[in-house]
């Protein structure tokens, strides 16, 4: 079965422009979260979303969206780059139901100059 | 403040030993524990995971304790072995019905050949 594919790996933006970056949850997984990365501030949790509707989201400003396609895709947006947007952004997906493991993909490098 | 800290950035073992690695949490409403394990430009992998009602699980030579009075997780490789050398993360979440994990900021653990 195939993971978790991310599009794309890396991604050079300037400030103040917006980005897009996209998630293929495994095959059969309905529930996709976005996490953050940084040196400094570590794993942080972005938002989740379920059944194209988001169901928790982390602490984070508005300038950071997502949504989820009918085919349990997700796309994430963030808009107005700031330099310290820069980070490696995840995404994970996870089985309905019970199961509490998220599978992760190979992330988003994104850098913002 | 961290809910989840890893106290140790690194730790370097023996080929053959065993690897230790440590978690502390603050939450005691936490209830279910995750470990992933990430290598260099690839997203994290699910290792293995404790629910609160337990204190130990093992899955081949990965073992994970859970002390809840002590609010500390352990996860124990036995025998380590060099491709274990990886950044490991604890992970945890609250509450049934919600699947937004807290991560630690990992220990980074060398098996040296």
């Amino acid at each position: 079965k195939a993971g978790v594919t991310q599009t794309p790996r890396y991604l050079i933006k300037t400030r103040g422009q917006q980005v897009t970056l996209s998630c293929s949850p495994i095959s059969g997984h309905r529930s996709v979260s976005w996490y953050q990365q940084t040196p400094g501030q570590g794993l942080q949790f972005l938002f989740e979303y379920f059944s194209e509707t988001q169901r928790n989201k982390g602490n984070f400003p508005g300038r950071f969206s997502g949504r989820q396609f009918s085919n349990s895709r997700s796309e994430m947006n963030v808009s107005t780059l700031e330099l310290g947007d820069s980070a490696l952004y995840l995404c994970a997906s996870r089985l309905a139901g019970v199961s509490y493991e998220q599978y992760f993909g190979p992330g988003t490098r994104l850098t913002v100059t | 403040d961290q809910q989840v800290k890893q106290n140790s950035p690194s730790l370097s073992v023996q080929e053959g030993r065993i690897s230790i690695l440590n978690c502390d949490y603050t939450n005691s409403m936490f209830d279910y524990f995750l470990w992933y394990k990430k290598y260099p430009a690839e997203g994290p992998t699910f290792l293995i995971s404790i629910s609160s009602i337990k204190d130990k699980n093992e899955d081949g030579r990965f073992t994970v304790f859970l002390n809840k009075s002590a609010k500390h997780l352990s996860l124990h490789i036995v025998p380590s072995q060099p491709g274990d050398s990886a950044v490991y993360f604890c992970a945890t979440k609250i509450g049934a019905g919600s699947y937004q994990l807290t991560f630690g900021k990992g220990t980074k653990l060398s098996v040296i050949p």
